[in-house]
């Protein structure tokens, strides 16, 4: 089955403990994107990467690293989180920059305290 | 001012109706356009694109006036199933920017 997995699904941990928030596709997809999503604000871009080695900021990188060594994996790393960080972060992939359809993960809800 | 705006609702409609979302963009660099449903607390998924020339999926309408900058969602016949919020997107030009709407929610009542 052709999918987006994201682990975990829910983590509470406490600022300045660094973590990682896996993301894995099985659909060869170029480019990958991770976002966050707050009320009011909507889906909010952080990072996206073209193709392997090769990533970009979004609208809100701070605060939030990534890194592709991999075309399936697209792991965000938060190395000091903080309670603004406190979130609900999707990530994304799709077959490359101009395909229509993004698939989304299922989601990682993500408080910080 | 947000690149991409929507009345956030909620609206609340008895099934069979007949109702309709709007959204406006800002960004010239805008290039392709779609409307995602969300699901509480679920990820979104695509409804469907949306043409200059308007397009239509069912009971879903979809369509954007460029010179308005202006996309619209016509959904007819409501169904308690199409209760969600819906998302306005606008994808900029190069593809690699994607910026997503807050969102209007829909509650479809019996």
């Amino acid at each position: 089955e052709a999918q987006v997995t994201q682990n975990p699904r829910y983590l509470i941990t406490v600022t300045g403990k660094k973590l990682t928030v896996t993301c894995s596709q099985n659909m060869n997809h170029e480019y990958m994107s991770w976002y966050r999503q707050d009320p009011g604000l909507g889906l909010r871009q952080i990072y996206y990467s073209m193709n392997v080695e090769v990533t970009d900021k979004g609208d809100v990188p701070e605060g939030y690293k990534v890194s592709r060594k991999e075309k399936r994996n697209f792991p965000l790393i938060l190395e000091s989180p903080s309670p603004n960080q406190t979130s609900l972060y999707f990530c994304a992939s799709r077959s490359d920059p101009l395909a229509y359809e993004q698939y989304f993960g299922p989601g990682t809800r993500l408080t910080v305290t | 001012r947000k690149e991409v705006e929507q009345d956030p609702g909620p609206f609340n409609v008895p099934e069979g109706a007949t109702v309709a979302f709007n959204c406006t963009y800002s960004n010239s660099a805008s290039q392709s356009f779609f409307w995602y449903r969300q699901d509480c607390r679920k990820e979104p998924k695509l409804l469907m694109s949306v043409y200059s020339s308007g397009n239509e999926d069912g009971r879903f309408t979809a369509q954007l006036n460029r010179a308005s900058q202006y996309i619209s969602l016509l959904i007819r016949d409501s169904k308690l199933s199409d209760s969600a919020t819906y998302l306005c997107v606008v994808k900029l030009t190069g593809g690699f920017k994607t910026i997503f709407g807050a969102g209007t929610r829909l509650f479809v009542k019996a």
